[in-house]
């Protein structure tokens, strides 16, 4: 049973818009949820995170929702560049934070010039 | 530069062959995980160490065995009980609490 789901597998858009990704948790324990981005052939790298005592969390171009009631978080990136194509992965986890992560199966992202 | 060392890049296993791949990291990091990534799938965790000289099993160890004899090295065993081990495999680590910090992997096949 799949905790975490992102459910579209693909997602492409055209440089300079905004790129959604959405992810969807049944877990209601999950407490802190993070979002990494990988490319082929390297490991996942840290983007951006955020605890359930917030909606929102901003780094620069990247903005992650959290909607507790929906169980339910999106990654916004904006403006979408080129460099930003590669798997994303939402992951979350139960009381400790960075550790002991689920994580939901991916969205390739392709930013189009 | 501080970073998590995964090696090999790639490997290759016999039928019956036990096989270890090695993770390093010089972050002085206390926590470390393996995780399994299968094509078009998330990861999953196979074995994760909170302190040296102690691990615990994740959702699917059977197959995979482990040690952390020294803080700063996680080596998983990939053993002839493992019957589906064709994947990719990924360390990382993190201070308890923070974020994971994740090698570049180890893609592992069956001749």
């Amino acid at each position: 049973d799949q905790q975490v789901k992102q459910n579209s597998p693909s997602l492409s858009v055209q440089e300079g818009r905004i790129s959604i990704l959405n992810c969807d948790y049944t877990n209601s324990m999950f407490d802190y949820f993070l979002w990494y981005k990988k490319y082929p052939a390297e490991g996942p790298t840290f983007l951006i995170s955020i605890s359930s005592i917030k909606d929102k969390n901003e780094d620069g171009r990247f903005t992650v929702f959290l909607n507790k009631s929906a169980k339910h978080l999106s990654l916004h990136i904006v403006p979408s560049q080129p460099g930003d194509s590669a798997v994303y992965f939402c992951a979350a986890s139960a009381g400790n934070a960075g550790n002991m992560l689920t994580f939901g199966g991916g969205t390739r992202l392709m930013v189009k010039p | 530069d501080g970073g998590i060392t995964q090696s090999p890049k790639y490997l290759f296993r016999k039928e019956g062959q036990n096989v270890t791949l090695s993770c390093e990291q010089n972050l002085n990091h206390d926590a470390m995980y393996w995780y399994r990534q299968d094509p078009g799938q998330g990861l999953r965790l196979i074995y994760y160490s909170q302190i040296v000289n102690d691990f615990q099993k994740g959702d699917i160890a059977e197959g995979y065995s482990v040690s952390r004899e020294k803080k700063e090295s996680f080596p998983l065993t990939v053993t002839s009980a493992q019957k589906n081990p064709t994947a990719f495999y990924l360390c990382a680590s993190n201070d308890w609490g923070q974020p994971q910090h994740f090698g570049d992997g180890t893609r592992l096949s069956i001749l």
